[in-house]
C-alpha cells in the first residue's frame, strides 16, 4: 500500500526549460512534504519542503506546490541545468517519520 | 561539518551468512534512522532511534535484523542470517531531534549489500 506515489519513473527535459516532477499521496494526515535529490552512489540530500498549511514554497530555482484537496504536490525547477540530472524522491511525513515515494529519474538534455 | 559516515560502502556475502553495518551520525544529532532501499524503490524505514532508545522498529524484520545504538551516538545494523531479498542499499540518516518540523534528515552514502 503506497502512501506516496511518483507515477513517472523518468523524465527528460531540455536544458534551460522547466522540469515538473509530480507526486501524489493518500494520507490526509501528513503534516509536511519534502523533496530529496539523489546522485548515484550517494545518499539522498534534502532539497526543499513545504508544510501542509502552505500551498507554495520557493527556494531559488526550486518551487514546490501543494494541492491538498487533490492530495498532490509538484516540484518545479526553472531553469533546468545539467547538474539537476538525478533521482528525485518525494516524501511525506507526520510527527515521527517520513515515507518516501519510488523516485523519478530526471535527465536534463543538452 | 562532517556528514553521516557509513561503512563498509559495499559488501558481498552468501545467503545465510551474517553481516553488520556501521553508522556515525552528524555530531549532536539525537535521532538516527536506518533505511533499506531496494533497487527501483524509495528508502523504507527499518528503525529509528532517539538517543539510545528505539522510537519505531515496526518495519524491522526482527527474526533476522537487529540494530543498536548503545551510547546514543554511532549505531550498528546486523542481518543474521541474510536472505537473497536483503540485497539493497542500507542508508543511515540523522536529524537534530525527533521534532521533524522541517523534516530534514541528513543521509550517509549508504552500504550496498549483495547477497548471493
Amino acid at each position: 500500500d503506497q502512501q506516496v506515489k511518483q507515477n513517472s519513473p523518468s523524465l527528460s527535459v531540455q536544458e534551460g526549460r522547466i522540469s515538473i516532477l509530480n507526486c501524489d499521496y493518500t494520507n490526509s494526515m501528513f503534516d509536511y512534504f519534502l523533496w530529496y535529490k539523489k546522485y548515484p552512489a550517494e545518499g539522498p540530500t534534502f532539497l526543499i519542503s513545504i508544510s501542509s498549511i502552505k500551498d507554495k514554497n520557493e527556494d531559488g530555482r526550486f518551487t514546490v506546490f501543494l494541492n491538498k484537496s487533490a492530495k498532490h504536490l509538484s516540484l518545479h525547477i526553472v531553469p533546468s541545468q545539467p547538474g539537476d540530472s538525478a533521482v528525485y524522491f518525494c516524501a511525506a511525513g507526520g510527527w515521527d517519520k517520513i515515507i518516501f515515494g519510488k523516485g523519478t529519474r530526471l535527465h536534463i538534455l543538452p | 561539518e562532517a556528514g553521516v559516515a557509513q561503512s563498509p560502502r559495499y559488501k558481498i556475502i552468501e545467503k545465510r551468512q551474517s553481516v553488520a553495518f556501521w553508522c556515525n551520525p552528524i555530531s549532536g544529532h539525537a535521532t538516527l534512522y536506518w533505511y533499506q532501499q531496494i533497487l527501483g524503490q524509495g528508502p523504507k524505514l527499518l528503525i529509528q532511534f532517539q538517543n539510545n532508545g528505539v522510537v519505531d522498529d515496526s518495519q524491522l524484520p526482527k527474526d533476522r535484523f537487529s540494530a543498536e545504538r548503545l551510547k546514543g551516538v554511532d549505531s550498528t545494523l546486523k542481518i543474521q542470517p541474510a536472505k537473497l531479498e536483503d540485497s539493497a542499499v542500507y542508508l543511515c540518516a540523522s536529524s537534530l531531534d525527533l521534532e521533524l518540523a522541517t523534516g530534514e534528515q541528513f543521509f550517509g552514502p549508504g552500504t550496498r549489500l549483495t547477497v548471493l
